[in-house]
């Protein structure tokens, strides 16, 4: 597709889980991004990919955190253990290089029971 | 620490109106500020893009100006539509993280038939 594609769309799990989501960019984006939207404390940054490599890593809220890009396209975002607090929408965005303007896909929605 | 603050939180307005959302943003050491809109369910849609040495940028019914100095940046829709209902996202980066974009509240704006 044309667009930043994130799958799945939607993912119920229950408290202690693994959750894997993935990021399909736009096809030639070299920098790559994740947020997180939730209704507490709304759109956050989470990290930074600039071909496969993570400069930016900072927004990731703990190390049961953790993220990789691999052949320079997809992404994915893991989180261990989840907890309840981890239930939010987790946006992936894209862009040609870091200083254009950022794509975004529809995001993931992510609820912990 | 940059934060970014947009005014009102929500906002209906019969069709036809003209109307301004406000953003503001405490270190005006900004690499550019982006609007976005939002449709709910949906990832965010670049509507305007600032760089830091621009006064404004229009696109159609839309206008968005920036005023470095004073933190504050302005949305101005012309004749509101009922299609233009979304939640609109202001969002700022930094000089020496342009990568990173820093999000607003944002505001829920209806535009009544």
């Amino acid at each position: 597709g044309a667009g930043v594609s994130q799958s799945p769309s939607n993912k119920v799990t229950e408290k202690g889980k693994d959750v894997e989501l993935r990021c399909d960019p736009i096809s030639g984006h070299t920098a790559l991004y994740w947020y997180r939207q939730s209704l507490g404390q709304g759109l956050e940054f989470l990290i930074y990919f600039q071909g496969n490599s993570a400069p930016d890593k900072s927004g990731l809220p703990s190390d049961r955190f953790s993220a990789e890009r691999t052949g320079g396209s997809v992404s994915t975002l893991t989180i261990q253990r989840t907890q309840q607090e981890d239930s939010a929408v987790y946006l992936c965005a894209s862009s040609l290089v870091s200083t254009e303007p950022q794509h975004f896909g529809d995001g993931t929605r992510l609820s912990i029971l | 620490k940059q934060e970014v603050t947009q005014i009102p939180a929500a906002l209906s307005v019969p069709e036809g109106e003209n109307l301004v959302l406000n953003c503001s943003f405490t270190d005006s050491a900004i690499y550019n500020l982006q609007w976005f809109r939002q449709d709910p369910g949906k990832g965010l849609t670049s509507l305007l893009l600032i760089q830091s040495s621009q006064r404004e940028q229009t696109s159609g019914r839309l206008n968005a100006s920036l005023d470095k100095s004073s933190g504050r940046s302005t949305l101005y829709i012309a004749a509101s539509q009922p299609g233009d209902s979304a939640t609109y996202l202001c969002a700022v980066s930094r000089m020496d993280s342009s990568y990173k974009l820093i999000f607003g509240s944002g505001t829920r704006l209806l535009v009544r038939p």
